[in-house]
């Protein structure tokens, strides 16, 4: 099972751009790498996906080198309510259905 | 389109009794999965079901902890006997295939007295 690691806290200020590493070194050609987001006393809630190069929806920019040993979610002028965690997982044939969720990165916006 | 529900949100036991957590996937999802928090801790895979079939059940303590999806009605999350060290956050998951994103629900808070 490929294992991710990603910073344990970061703290950014409202209006800037977020970016959070995540490396997983054992990724498997089949694997994809997903991210999810925790606000505290909820379920984590699904923000985005990605395969390779570049994927961004309505939420977030997900960018993936070409080695695919990391990638970078990239959140666009947070603001106070994007405090959370932020869990990278890699997900697909090597996992076969379970997640596997590591500390996450815990993020706080200040105003 | 109802997302993953699960009832009830708080749960509150004493020791030696009986919790049954309870999960409706999302429609047209197959796929269930159970995962635990502990308190300032991350999600721990306890069990994935499918319809009538325990798939993985890795993550499931060997004692006092058992899981089901019938054919009919909700998953069921079952504890006998708790202790305190049950406490916790139980989630539930869903997706349409074991390759397919999976959708969280609310949780049920466990607290044993």
């Amino acid at each position: 099972l490929a294992k991710t690691t990603q910073p344990i806290s970061m703290d950014s200020y409202e209006g800037q751009e977020v970016n959070i590493t995540c490396s997983h070194n054992n990724i498997a050609t089949n694997d994809y790498i997903t991210w999810y987001q925790q606000f505290p006393s909820q379920g984590p809630r699904f923000i985005i996906q990605g395969y390779k190069t570049k994927v961004t929806n309505e939420v977030a920019s997900l960018f993936i080198p070409a080695d695919r040993k990391s990638s970078t979610l990239s959140l666009p002028r947070v603001s106070l309510s994007d405090t959370a965690v932020y869990y990278c997982l890699v997900t697909g044939s090597s996992n076969t259905g379970k997640l596997i969720f590591g500390q996450g990165t815990t993020l706080q916006v200040k105003p | 389109n109802a997302g993953v529900m699960q009832n009830p949100r708080h749960l509150v036991r004493r020791r030696g009794q009986e919790a049954r957590l309870r999960c409706s996937p999302m429609k047209g999802h197959s796929h269930v999965y159970w995962y635990r928090q502990l308190p300032e801790e991350g999600l721990k895979f306890m069990v994935y079901l499918q319809k009538e079939n325990i798939i993985d059940e890795s993550g499931m303590p060997k004692e006092r902890f058992s899981a089901e999806f019938p054919k009919e009605g909700p998953s069921i999350l079952r504890i006998q006997q708790v202790v305190r060290g049950d406490s916790a956050a139980y989630f539930c998951a869903s997706s349409f295939s074991d390759q397919e994103t999976q959708y969280f629900g609310p949780g049920t808070r466990l607290l044993v007295l």
